[in-house]
């Protein structure tokens, strides 16, 4: 079947660095997206990873492995907009996304 | 209108009425797409249309209906709503027809309570 597992919630500090982690397992992969979703509203896109690495983007930063079934988004210098939930997405061979339930993350002062 | 647009915002619906929620997107994009999402789950897949004229169905596609008149426009449609349709859902799109990853642009969403 498929299967993406993501922490419900995680807690951090203002100016610190977080990883939300990812694993999925899907019929075929097309790429690991990464959502931003805050509280009663859209999810906005953050970033996509289809090749084994590292893509920085600013204080985001997504990482893939393939062969892992493993994916983490790595926020720096955290800010308190960055509260919110993230959502890890696979694409399917059908060029469909499943979605994780999602990580709420909490930033405390 | 910029981007994708949703209809109403939210509505409380009787038990066994007809509902649509709309959508328009202006960017004109291929591939659109009705999700809901129920805390605790993830987005959940609905219904799809590749290009204006065809449809098809996701993950959760019973008891809901969508067509694809034209590029800009895909409604969702509850013929009979029941409690457990109780949601948010959200419209979204991408540029091309399927085939290709892309990235997928939401609306803001329509939270529907079925009582």
């Amino acid at each position: 079947g498929q299967n993406i597992d993501q922490p419900t919630e995680m807690t951090a500090t203002e100016g610190a660095i977080v990883q939300i982690n990812c694993t999925y397992q899907t019929s075929g992969f097309n790429g690991l997206f990464w959502y931003q979703q805050h509280a009663g509203e859209a999810p906005t896109f953050l970033s996509y990873n289809v090749l084994d690495g590292l893509e920085e983007k600013g204080r985001f930063s997504s990482f893939l492995s393939r062969s892992k079934g493993y994916s983490y988004l790595l926020l720096k210098e955290l800010q308190m907009k960055d509260s919110a939930s993230y959502l890890c997405a696979s694409m399917d061979s059908n060029y469909q996304l499943i979605w994780g339930a999602g990580t709420k993350l909490i930033i405390k002062p | 209108i910029a981007g994708i647009t949703q209809a109403p915002t939210s509505q409380i619906l009787a038990a066994g009425r007809r509902m649509t929620l709309r959508c328009t997107q202006d960017m004109r994009h291929n591939a659109m797409y009705w999700y809901r999402q129920d805390l605790g789950l993830g987005l959940r897949l609905i219904h799809y249309s590749n290009t204006a004229g065809t449809t098809g169905k996701g993950e959760v596609p019973d008891g809901y209906s969508v067509s694809r008149a034209n590029t800009d426009d895909f409604p969702l449609t509850l013929a009979s709503a029941v409690p457990s349709q109780t949601s948010v859902y959200f419209c979204a799109s991408s540029p091309t027809s399927g085939g290709s990853p892309d990235t997928q642009y939401f609306g803001p969403g329509t939270r529907l309570t079925v009582l």
